[in-house]
């Protein structure tokens, strides 16, 4: 099976703008999560989707949102962007339903805001 | 609110050494305990999946054990190479569908 992909590898912006980031779970995978790294915060949860419904949000501000679609990808939107969201932003996918089976993680997009 | 802490967050060995990198979480209700690693620029793999009713899990070199009374988990691998050269994380696993991470061990063996 394809691992989880993620599109693009790597974004560059400016401040304002808005990016949209892909990923592409584990064929047969219904769950999606998605988590930014960073350097000093190291990896924290954004949201995670389950069959198209958002089942849980992590403590990010509102301009961070996402979906999924019917097929399970998901994307995730940054708007007004700021140089605080320049992070590795990794989405990671799991088989079941429940949080009792291992995650899957893709290689990541690498957004660099200036 | 769930924390999770791995120290050292940085260890140097000698290839061949047998080495244990540590976590700890301070809230015991979990599901499970997940060991991670990560190569530069790269995503997490994951190695180890030990669930809140099993102690230990086992693969190849390495062994992830969990104590939920403690609120302890260790990652043992055996005869260190190059290659183990990474950044390893643990994260706890609870109800709420995500995962809490350490910051990581960066563990480096030397040839």
């Amino acid at each position: 099976k394809a691992g989880v992909t993620q599109t693009p590898r790597y974004l560059i912006k400016t401040r304002g703008q808005q990016v949209t980031l892909s990923c592409s779970p584990i064929s047969g995978h219904r769950s999606v999560s998605w988590y930014q790294q960073t350097p000093g915060q190291g990896l924290q949860f954004l949201f995670e989707y389950f069959s198209e419904t958002q089942r849980n949000k992590g403590n990010f501000p509102g301009r961070f949102s996402g979906r999924q679609f019917s097929n399970s990808r998901s994307e995730m939107n940054v708007s007004t962007l700021e140089l605080g969201d320049s992070a590795l932003y990794l989405c990671a996918s799991r088989e079941g339903d429940r949080n009792n089976s291992p995650l899957h993680f893709g290689n990541g997009t690498r957004l660099t805001v200036t | 609110k769930q924390e999770v802490t791995q120290i050292p967050a940085a260890l140097s060995v000698p290839e061949g050494e047998n080495l244990v990198l540590n976590c700890s979480f301070t809230d015991s209700a979990i599901y499970n305990l997940q060991w991670f690693r990560q190569d530069p620029g790269k995503g997490l793999t994951s190695l180890l999946l030990i669930q809140s009713s099993q102690r230990e899990q086992t693969s190849g070199r390495l062994n992830a054990s969990l104590d939920k009374s403690s609120g302890r988990s260790t990652l043992y691998i055996a005869a260190s190479q190059p290659g183990d050269s990474a950044t390893y994380l643990c994260a706890a696993g609870a109800g709420s569908y995500q995962l809490t991470f350490g910051k990581g061990t960066k563990l480096s063996v030397i040839p």
